[in-house]
């Protein structure tokens, strides 16, 4: 069975870092490229950011490049996200996703999901 | 960037009726290499993540139920719930998987009439 589970949420004040992980289990892991999609409370699903199968190609939503930096280490089936100088806009769960693509690059279709992490920005 | 703009905001429909989900990029999501539309939809519960329904534009996930279906290409896209149950209660979103940054729509209410 697969499974994401995510960690590292929590309250931050607005200009902080915070350093989300996400433990991968049941599927190869270094197989497939991985995402991070956010959700604000009340809002719609917002694309965060990528990484294919071995770190080679990444990708980040524009509100969040150079801020944010996203990683993985397949030895320990993880992903991880860093997130600089943190908004109240980043407000949001954060969902690791797995992408479907049986090639390993950012394919784009979001076949599993974790339960998220929330991550709140406030003062 | 492509923008992916759904109609209608919500919607309620009958139980057993059929119900109709429209999308539109803002850029073809087709690639001409391969003929495929790089078009998804998710269903979103509450307390739930968002599940896979369709992708490619009319490729069922597996274990999708058959009263799902998608269709469409180029810029415009439909879901159809053929015959709605009640466990089809949820917000729908459609996604481009044609380019980063992949984008989502804005998400579509459904609701029993």
């Amino acid at each position: 069975e697969v499974q994401l589970v995510e960690s590292g949420g929590g309250l931050v004040q607005p200009g902080r870092s915070l350093r989300l992980s996400c433990a991968a289990s049941g599927f190869t892991f270094n197989d497939y490229a991985i995402h991070w999609v956010r959700q604000a409370p009340g809002k719609g699903l917002e694309w965060v950011s990528g990484i294919s199968w071995n770190g080679g190609r990444k990708g980040y939503v524009d509100s969040v490049k150079g801020r944010f930096t996203i990683s993985r280490d397949n030895a320990k089936n993880s992903l991880y996200l860093q997130m600089n100088s943190l908004r109240a806009e980043d407000t949001a769960f954060y969902y690791c996703v797995k992408d479907k693509g049986d090639y390993g690059d950012l394919q784009g279709d979001f076949d599993y999901w974790g339960q998220g992490t929330l991550v709140t920005v406030s003062s | 960037d492509i923008v992916m703009t759904q109609s209608p905001d919500s919607l309620a429909v009958s139980l057993g009726e059929r119900a109709t989900i429209n999308c539109k990029s803002s850029q073809s999501v087709l690639y001409s290499s391969n003929n495929k539309n790089y078009l998804a939809w998710y269903q979103l519960k509450p307390g739930q993540p968002p599940k896979l329904l369709i992708y490619w534009a009319s490729t069922r996930e597996s274990g999708v139920p058959d009263r799902f279906s998608g269709s469409g290409s180029g810029t415009d896209f439909t879901l159809t719930i053929s015959s709605l149950q009640a466990e089809d209660v949820a917000v729908y979103y459609c996604q481009q998987s044609y380019s980063t940054p992949f984008s989502f729509g804005q998400g579509t209410r459904l609701e029993i009439k």
